[in-house]
């Protein structure tokens, strides 16, 4: 089947790490997303890795991949009032037609200071 | 600066009403979606365009219907607004698939509430 899962909320203090986690089912993904919606406003690609990866790094943010147990977990360090948002996890699969993107519920980061 | 556009940050409908959502990309991408967002749901797809004038449904397409005359605009469409059908919708865009990481990028959104 196609689910993606996600803890629906997180609360961290200021300069703490973040860490959100997701799981997802279907294992023809080839790119899976972590995208972060702020208040009021849509949604914005945070990172992204290819299937075949198992970590990237860019600045702040950490994104692992465990392809066996189909697990992706995004670890955000040293966490900023600024990044209280909602984070979905999505995973994009490949289809006859199209490449379907699959999201999870969002998990929302409250950063307390 | 790329940018999706909804017409409508905030509406408000009567049941039975006849609701036109309009979206507009400047990116010239080949893909348009339309998903509703509901606390705890995540994202649900409508329906989807990859090109002028196609349309595909998504999963959740009951009570919906869409309209891709320009390559640029994608129209949800509400035939007959329902109290269950308040929520909050989103429109994105795409380029083809096959370009790098194949980014969808995301409209403000449209908080709809059916009375």
């Amino acid at each position: 089947g196609e689910d993606v899962e996600q803890s629906l909320f997180l609360s961290v203090r200021e300069g703490d790490s973040s860490v959100i986690n997701c799981t997802y089912t279907d294992s023809s993904s080839t790119y899976l997303y972590w995208y972060k919606q702020e208040p009021g406003a849509g949604l914005q690609l945070l990172t992204y890795i290819f299937s075949n990866m198992d970590m990237k790094q860019d600045q702040r943010l950490t994104v692992l991949l465990n392809k066996k147990d189909k697990h992706l977990s995004l670890r955000i360090a040293d966490t900023q009032t600024g990044d209280s948002a909602i984070y979905f996890c999505a995973e994009r699969l490949e289809k006859t037609s199209y490449d379907k993107v699959i999201f999870g519920p969002g998990t929302s980061l409250s950063v307390i200071p | 600066d790329v940018k999706v556009t909804q017409s409508s940050r905030y509406l408000v409908k009567r049941t039975g009403e006849k609701v036109f959502l309009e979206c507009v990309q400047d990116m010239d991408h080949e893909n348009m979606f339309w998903y509703r967002q509901d606390p705890g749901l995540g994202l649900r797809l409508i329906y989807f365009s990859y090109d002028v004038k196609m349309k595909e449904k998504g999963d959740i397409p009951e009570g919906y219907s869409v309209s891709r005359e320009k390559k640029e605009r994608f129209s949800l469409i509400l035939e007959s607004a329902s109290t269950n059908q308040t929520s909050m919708y989103l429109c994105a865009s795409s380029p083809r698939a096959g370009a790098e990481s194949d980014e969808q990028f995301f409209g403000p959104g449209t908080r709809l509430t059916v009375l």
